[in-house]
């Protein structure tokens, strides 16, 4: 069965350091997006990204935050300047399609621990 | 924005039935979705509903009633192995996913 994959399972990085997060999506999907869990709460949607732009974004989603779709199969989030409050489990996800139920497929998430 | 409610926690037997409620209020309603969420693991999907009614997929089914702003998911025949995280999360008009915090339901023999 097809699955979302991530990488590094777990990054650990100083303060004001910049990470990469990396996916690879399913392959024949379309809508890819990140989201982000703080431990022991609820998970929250950063941003969808959609013909290789980003369609929707929340709040959290600053200037800090980037994504891109270097080549045909990796979705990377990049964080620039690492804060402490960045420390999460970040969820990447895909759909073949926005519409009806088409369910977003979770890959396993990487644990970021920001020191 | 979304505002979405569901118990902290609930504990059942093995072989039980459990119903975990979800409460939403929202800008603008394009579906609900039940996932289950194993502890330090990804959610997987469990349910969609769009339309008032229920949904049945084996021993999960889901409900929904748009006007009041409520669906619930029932676990029938729980096992051990149904112990986990359920997070009802609703899309908005613009495709994005709202997750509530969570419901822990613990299973015990």
């Amino acid at each position: 069965e097809p699955e979302v994959t991530q990488t590094p399972s777990h990054q650990v990085t100083q303060m004001g350091q910049e990470v990469i997060l990396r996916c690879v999506p399913i392959s024949n999907h379309l809508y890819f997006y990140w989201y982000r869990q703080i431990l022991g709460q609820k998970v929250e949607f950063l941003v969808s990204f959609y013909n290789n732009e980003i369609s929707e974004k929340s709040e959290i989603f600053d200037d800090q935050f980037s994504v891109e779709r270097p080549d045909g199969s990796n979705f990377t989030l990049k964080i620039r300047s690492t804060k402490l409050e960045d420390s999460a489990m970040y969820f990447c996800a895909s759909s073949d399609s926005r519409e009806y139920s088409y369910e977003q497929y979770f890959g396993p998430g990487t644990r970021l621990t920001v020191t | 924005g979304q505002n979405i409610d569901q118990p902290t926690e609930m504990t059942a037997t093995e072989g039980a039935i459990v119903q975990i409620n979800c409460t939403y209020q929202t800008s603008g309603f394009n579906g609900l979705f039940w996932y289950q969420q194993h502890a330090g693991e990804a959610p997987t999907f469990l349910s969609y509903n769009v339309l008032d009614g229920l949904e049945e997929k084996g021993r999960f089914s889901s409900f929904l009633s748009r006007s009041k702003g409520y669906s619930y998911l029932l676990l029938k025949e729980l096992q051990m192995k149904d112990s986990a995280s359920y997070l009802c999360a609703v899309r908005d008009q613009d495709y994005k996913l709202s997750f509530g915090a969570g419901t822990t339901v613990t299973v015990r023999a």
